[in-house]
């Protein structure tokens, strides 16, 4: 399709494990954002890309999140000795770089990570 | 420390009517502000947005207004359609003071049922 496309929908892992996660965004969108929702939460913004190189990693939590885009074009999100608290909804997003000021991204359907 | 609010978690309005959903924020910094729609299993869908430079963004049945003295902005929804129930995410950002203008900070949301 020709939106943002996100795999897994849906993942589930034990506690301890390595995950990746994989951001595949609209072709020519040259902007690429990763954000988390947890529970009940709004998205929580996590690393933004411009072309292959993460302008602003602000928002990862810790060490153990790290997100690559070596191409330019697909992106994924690595999550290291996953924690029940990384439970979440992981949104992906792209956007043409003229709307960066704007705020207008293209949210993909998410990936569900449970971590047991 | 939640930047951006909605208090209201949910909303029922019947088809029709007006919906006016609510958002304050603390942030002086946030100059640009956004409503996004999210179906259930699907990203959310940017729908409207507005400069701290208006006061007033209208698009067809979508109206944002915007009260920067007291931080608090809405949308209303005139009339509602039950296709409109959905939750609605109010986001802001910081375009015009640089400071991290792709980083969209959202509210938990509210979630708008429209009774036929």
């Amino acid at each position: 399709g020709a939106g943002v496309s996100q795999t897994p929908s849906n993942k589930v892992t034990e506690k301890g494990k390595y995950v990746e996660l994989r951001c595949d965004p609209i072709s020519g969108h040259t902007a690429l954002y990763w954000y988390r929702q947890s529970l009940g939460q709004g998205p929580e913004f996590l690393i933004y890309f411009q072309g292959t190189g993460a302008a602003d990693d602000s928002g990862l939590p810790n060490d153990r999140f790290f997100a690559v885009r070596p191409e330019g074009s697909v992106s994924t999100l690595k999550i290291q000795r996953t924690e029940r608290g990384d439970s979440a909804v992981y949104l992906c997003a792209s956007s043409f770089s003229t709307n960066v000021n704007t705020g207008e991204l293209f949210f993909g359907e998410g990936s569900r990570l449970t971590v047991l | 420390d939640q930047q951006v609010k909605q208090n209201s978690p949910s909303l029922s309005v019947q088809e029709g009517r007006i919906s006016i959903l609510n958002c304050d924020y603390t942030n002086s910094m946030f100059d640009y502000f956004l409503w996004y729609k999210k179906y259930p299993a699907e990203g959310p869908t940017f729908l409207i947005s507005i400069s701290s430079i208006k006061d007033k963004n209208e698009d067809g049945r979508f109206t944002v207004f915007l009260n920067k003295s007291a931080k608090h902005l809405s949308l209303h929804i005139v009339p509602s359609q039950p296709g409109d129930s959905a939750v609605y995410f109010c986001a802001a950002s910081a375009i015009y003071s640089g400071a991290g203008s792709y980083q969209l900070t959202f509210g938990k949301g509210t979630k708008l049922s429209v009774i036929p």
